[in-house]
């Protein structure tokens, strides 16, 4: 069965302090991922995708994410985060078809010091 | 970007009573939506895949009869919580997905909250 699973659940750092998100998933062929983000009180929104291509894909807000095919994970990272940072955060796993659904991880609760 | 909305933002309902909460695609046509439940803390739990013309494709575990779910055109699905009970209190979410590009666009949400 398909599925994507984050290990961190509550990420507390100090601004300017480095990050690096967890995202595991489970399926055997061609993937695409993406990493979702939940700002307090707004949306759900893209940071980032993977489709194909180069494996370290750039999003919005300085944030980038590596594929490893072989360790089967999708990692979200940020050099230096701010306070403006603090969120949840969501990977995500789509099916295919337009009328696939698609499978979110647990999420990432991330809280920035000031 | 494409834009999703949802109404009502929130809601408070008495128990036994019905709501409705639509989610409209308001600058493309959308074949599908989905229909998520956020309870706190925690992750988005897909309900169900909303399928323009059709009926509804539900999750395992979630009742048809009790959260219906109406897909009547391009741009509107709507959701609708019959004979609302305390436990439906939850923060309901839609999204749709524009053709020909993976990813999904996101309603504002409504909190339902069933007193």
């Amino acid at each position: 069965a398909q599925s994507v699973s984050q290990h961190n659940h509550h990420v507390i750092l100090s601004e300017a302090a480095s990050l690096e998100l967890g995202c595991n998933y489970s399926y055997g062929g061609t993937v695409n991922l993406f990493w979702y983000v939940q700002y307090p009180g707004q949306h759900l929104q893209l940071l980032l995708k993977y489709f194909s291509g180069d494996p370290l894909v750039k999003g919005i807000k300085g944030f980038e994410a590596e594929f490893i095919k072989s360790k089967f994970s999708f990692n979200l990272r940020k050099p230096s985060v701010q306070w403006s940072d603090t969120a949840e955060y969501f990977c995500a796993f789509p099916g295919y078809s337009s009328a696939s659904k698609i499978i979110f991880g647990s999420g990432t609760r991330l809280s920035i010091r000031p | 970007g494409a834009v999703v909305s949802q109404h009502p933002s929130r809601v408070i309902c008495k128990s036994g009573t019905s709501v409705k909460i639509e989610c409209r695609s308001l600058d493309f046509q959308a074949t599908t939506m989905f229909w998520y439940r956020q309870f706190p803390k925690q992750s988005l739990m897909l309900m169900a895949t909303s399928n323009e013309g059709s009926k509804a494709t539900y999750e395992q575990g979630v009742e048809k009869d009790k959260f219906l779910i109406n897909h009547a055109s391009l741009t509107l699905s709507t959701l609708t919580v019959t004979s609302a009970h305390p436990e439906d209190s939850s923060f309901y979410i839609c999204s749709a997905r524009l053709a020909g590009r993976g990813e999904l666009f996101f309603g504002e949400g409504s909190r339902l909250t069933v007193l």
